[in-house]
């Protein structure tokens, strides 16, 4: 199994929801990522998570929190987003520092 | 910002013919992995070249490296209408899981 799986593909959520995004990948890496993506720029680092603990934070927003219940699973909180704040939100794994990261398909996130 | 920078931004062949693309990025790096990423979905990994190698081969793409200049270049040969997609470099520091992307290039492969 070489997938990271993403959910769900699409949210719509308004400015006094709260939602999370999900992620989950089986293939034993030990790094997991958040990174935030407006049309046409590249991905932004949010968040990185090595052997389950918060290793990098982005100067996120607070209206983000991440958590990582278990070495396979990713999550992303989400609370009072704003409008800006709509944006392709993509999880990727990597097993270490020198090897490759792997990609979800991505949250395309409308906040209304 | 640490974002790499890539060029051209945009790039429109025909098919048959080649697509080169270059990244030029900022700190020394452990490797730097190059992507593409269809209609704004997830990213596919291509290749990835680790900071002491030159070039490196898969299928119809060519990678080099050139540290002392701080740059890649990704090389498509006989491109086909469906490598038509965005492509992003990300490279990663010494030290960090940390990867940062260049700001990509589009192409357009014309049938």
């Amino acid at each position: 199994d070489t997938e990271v799986t993403q959910t769900p593909k699409h949210l719509v959520m308004g400015m006094t929801n709260k939602k999370s995004l999900k992620c989950e990948q089986h293939m034993g890496h030990r790094a997991m990522y958040w990174y935030k993506q407006k049309a046409k720029k590249p991905p932004e680092l949010m968040f990185v998570y090595s052997y389950e603990k918060l290793s990098i934070n982005e100067s996120v927003p607070s209206r983000f929190s991440p958590e990582c219940p278990n070495s396979s699973l990713l999550n992303l909180h989400l609370h009072a987003l704003q409008p800006e704040d709509s944006a392709l939100y993509l999880c990727a794994s990597s097993q270490e520092m020198r090897g490759g990261a792997f990609f979800g398909q991505g949250t395309r996130l409308t906040v209304v | 910002s640490q974002q790499g920078e890539e060029d051209p931004q945009a790039l429109s062949i025909q098919e048959g013919e080649n697509a080169t693309m270059n990244c030029s990025y900022k700190t020394s790096i452990n490797n730097l992995q190059w992507y593409r990423q269809n209609s704004g979905r997830g990213l596919v990994h291509l290749i990835l070249i680790r900071s002491n190698e030159r070039e490196k081969h898969s299928g119809r793409l060519r990678v080099t490296l050139d540290t002392s200049k701080k740059s890649s270049s990704l090389l498509i040969t006989a491109s086909r209408a469906a490598d038509t997609a965005s492509y992003f470099c990300a490279s990663t520091s010494s030290g960090t899981y940390k990867y940062i992307f260049g700001t990509g290039t589009r192409l357009k492969v014309l049938a």
